[in-house]
């Protein structure tokens, strides 16, 4: 069974500065990843998928990075609606099933 | 627009069953797998379930197998899942969500619903 661990578990960050996340999985998992992001109280949002490509919709200050078991979300300059919770996940073994990560929160400074 | 509806959701005792469905509208389920996951309460993503075109593969997570089956209606526009020998590490916001599909591989899931709470609790 792949695992995904996710770091910081919390990140604080000023509205304008730049925010990095980070998510390794326990093998490669090819660039099989997805990221999401969960406001308080609504379901998730797929954000990036292919490890680097922006789903529909997704402005352009979240990128993603990364192959093999190192993967990286950054948003360029943090804004206040961007307060939420980031997950991982990998795609690339399955069955049994898609694996998500433990979440990293993300604060207003 | 692509919406997802789940419902059926409630407290139900220990071992106890419950039926969760989840509707469809704004595209041609038939076209697409489906999946459930599920969020127990502030906590994070669990894949639960996930079942092909026409309802005749499916899989399960380990923690889930022999205990809830997965299951479609592509005429009636909905999937289920059937919960079953349910337990407290079962309580959970369930989510139904449709993936992304790019040249027929899975990249991850782009639509969700708003989810349906079960509640296992004696």
């Amino acid at each position: 069974e792949i695992l995904m661990t996710q770091s910081p578990a919390t990140l604080s960050v000023s509205p304008g500065e730049r925010a990095t996340l980070s998510c390794r999985a326990s093998q490669s998992v090819s660039s099989n990843v997805a990221w999401y992001q969960q406001k308080p109280g609504q379901p998730p949002r797929l954000l990036i998928y292919g490890a680097s490509t922006r789903a529909t919709g997704i402005p352009a200050r979240f990128s993603g990075s990364g192959s093999g078991t190192e993967f990286t979300l950054t948003i360029s300059s943090l804004q206040s609606e961007d307060l939420a919770v980031y997950y991982c996940q990998q795609y690339n073994v399955w069955p049994p099933g898609f694996t998500f990560g433990p979440g990293t929160k993300v604060d207003i400074k | 627009q692509v919406q997802l509806v789940e419902s059926g959701g409630g407290l139900v005792k220990p071992g106890g069953s419950l039926r969760l469905s989840c509707a469809a509208s704004g595209f041609i389920l038939s076209d697409h797998y489906m999946g459930w996951i599920r969020q127990a309460p502030g906590k994070g993503l669990d894949w639960v379930a996930y079942i092909n075109h026409g309802g005749s593969t499916t899989y399960y997570a380990d923690s889930v197998k022999g205990r809830f089956t997965v299951s479609r209606d592509n005429r009636k526009k909905s999937l289920y899942l059937q919960l079953n020998r349910l337990t407290a590490e079962d309580t959970a916001v369930y989510y139904c969500a449709r993936p992304l599909a790019i040249s027929g591989y899975y990249c991850g899931f782009d639509s969700w619903g708003r989810g349906t709470l079960v509640t296992v609790s004696s």
